[in-house]
């Protein structure tokens, strides 16, 4: 099983300051990587899929970039509305699949 | 754009039988998988299993023999049913639409196993 880790747990930032989230896997994934957004009693939002690949309705702030075994989710000109716990996914294999633990984001 | 509504039994004993069912609507059911996912504090995010529009399942290695996805295409609706569940179940619940990139999600559905 491919072991996604996530970095730091927890990171506070300044609204209008940039948000900077890493994800590291336990072996190459080359880009098969999507990064989900989940904020308190909701589900899971995409993101971002393909590492980079922002998903339909997302703001241009949320950022990817990273292949092979590291990771970055950036979020620029942070909002009180970032607030959430984010989560890195690897689907390298189909239906072996991990998540990461989460990064939470909180607004100073 | 695609919704998924859910709704089940939240509350079971042990050796009970956890039953959900999601259903999709302003889209198409045809052409995706559609899968079922939990998530617990323990073991973070699981993949529990999936089914494809002609009903092609697949599930968990570790849950397999208890475990039975299902779909109604007359309704676009899709169901879970876990068997002799016990604490280790105890999760919050989620149907969402993908193999890979899951989206969207349904709303969630917060399963316990007491006695």
């Amino acid at each position: 099983e491919i072991v996604m880790t996530q970095s730091p747990a927890t990171l506070s930032v300044s609204p209008g300051e940039r948000a900077t989230l890493s994800c590291r896997a336990s072996q190459g994934i080359i880009t098969n990587l999507a990064w989900y957004q989940q904020k308190p009693g909701q589900a899971p939002r995409l993101l971002i899929y393909g590492a980079s690949t922002r998903a339909t309705g997302i703001s241009a702030r949320f950022s990817g970039s990273g292949s092979g075994t590291e990771f970055t989710l950036t979020i620029n000109s942070l909002q009180s509305e970032d607030s959430a716990v984010y989560y890195c996914q690897q689907y390298n294999d189909w239906f072996s699949w991990t998540f990461g633990q989460g990064t939470k984001v909180e607004i100073k | 754009q695609v919704q998924l509504q859910q709704w089940g039994t939240g509350l079971l004993k042990p050796s009970e039988t956890l039953s959900l069912t999601c259903a999709v609507s302003n889209g198409s059911f045809s052409g995706h998988y559609w899968v079922w996912i939990r998530q617990s504090s323990g073991r973070g995010m699981e993949w529990i299993g999936e089914i494809n529009h002609n009903g092609g399942t697949t599930y968990r290695p570790s849950l397999k023999g208890r475990v039975t996805i299902s779909l109604d295409t007359s309704k676009n609706q899709f169901s879970l049913r876990l068997t002799s569940v016990t604490a280790a179940d105890t999760a919050m619940y989620y149907c969402a639409r993908g193999r890979l990139v899951i989206d969207p999600w349904g709303q969630g559905t917060l399963v316990t196993v007491s006695s």
